[in-house]
């Protein structure tokens, strides 16, 4: 069974450019979270979906950052316009109640900001 | 709040025992788990131990749990080389199973 892809694996960006990230999550799984990890700090949620649904986003720094789920399926985080303190690596984990809600995380994006 | 904090960097030899500590704050917390993160590759869930647990044992790794002290550690025995990696400390909570992460903690063996 595939896990967690997350796409691209690195994205090298300038300042005030636009940037979306691709998460796809586990099949069957209705929950997916995406997390942020900025150099030398935590992995900060960011914010979870239940299917399309967005049941937490209080992570999200600032409306420059959109995260959409449509169809309950895949997720993409959009960057616009991207600011340097943007870089770090993000993070989708997706997880299902059936699997005792154990969230499996892809491998990350890195967003490197210029 | 939500706070977790865990040393930087440990460095052990082949074949002895690490011991990867971690301290949390929000006493609410359901599960605490450990993550593994070997280079280029996600975060794999290493092990996790409900919060009414004091010890938990998986073959070369045991979890205990302080409750009282709210302090969590990871040893693994007979470190191997393979087990170079970053291993992060978080605490789960809510209804919606947020995940608070440390910092993480490079471990690094030297054989």
């Amino acid at each position: 069974e595939a896990g967690v892809t997350q796409f691209p694996s690195h994205s090298v960006i300038e300042k005030g450019q636009t940037v979306t990230l691709r998460c796809d999550p586990i099949s069957g799984h209705d929950n997916l979270y995406w997390y942020r990890r900025v150099m030398g700090k935590e992995i900060k949620f960011l914010l979870h979906f239940v299917k399309e649904s967005k049941q937490d986003e209080s992570g999200m720094p600032n409306n420059r950052f959109l995260a959409e789920r449509t169809g309950g399926t895949y997720s993409t985080l959009k960057v616009q316009p991207a600011e340097l303190e943007d870089s770090g690596v993000y993070f989708c984990a997706s997880s299902s109640v059936a699997e005792h809600n154990e969230q499996f995380f892809g491998p990350g994006t890195r967003l490197t900001v210029l | 709040g939500e706070d977790v904090e865990q040393s930087l960097f440990l460095s052990v030899r082949e074949g002895d025992s690490s011991v990867i500590n971690c301290t949390y704050t929000d006493s609410s917390s359901t599960y605490l788990y450990w993550y593994k993160q070997e280079p280029g590759a996600g975060l794999q869930l290493l092990t996790y131990i409900f919060s009414n647990m004091d010890m938990k044992q998986d073959q070369r790794l045991t979890v205990l749990l302080n409750k009282k002290d709210k302090h969590l550690s990871l040893r693994i025995a007979d470190t191997q080389t393979g087990d170079s990696a970053i291993y992060f400390c978080a605490e789960v909570s809510g209804g919606y199973q947020k995940v608070t992460f440390g910092i993480g903690t490079k471990l690094q063996v030297i054989p």
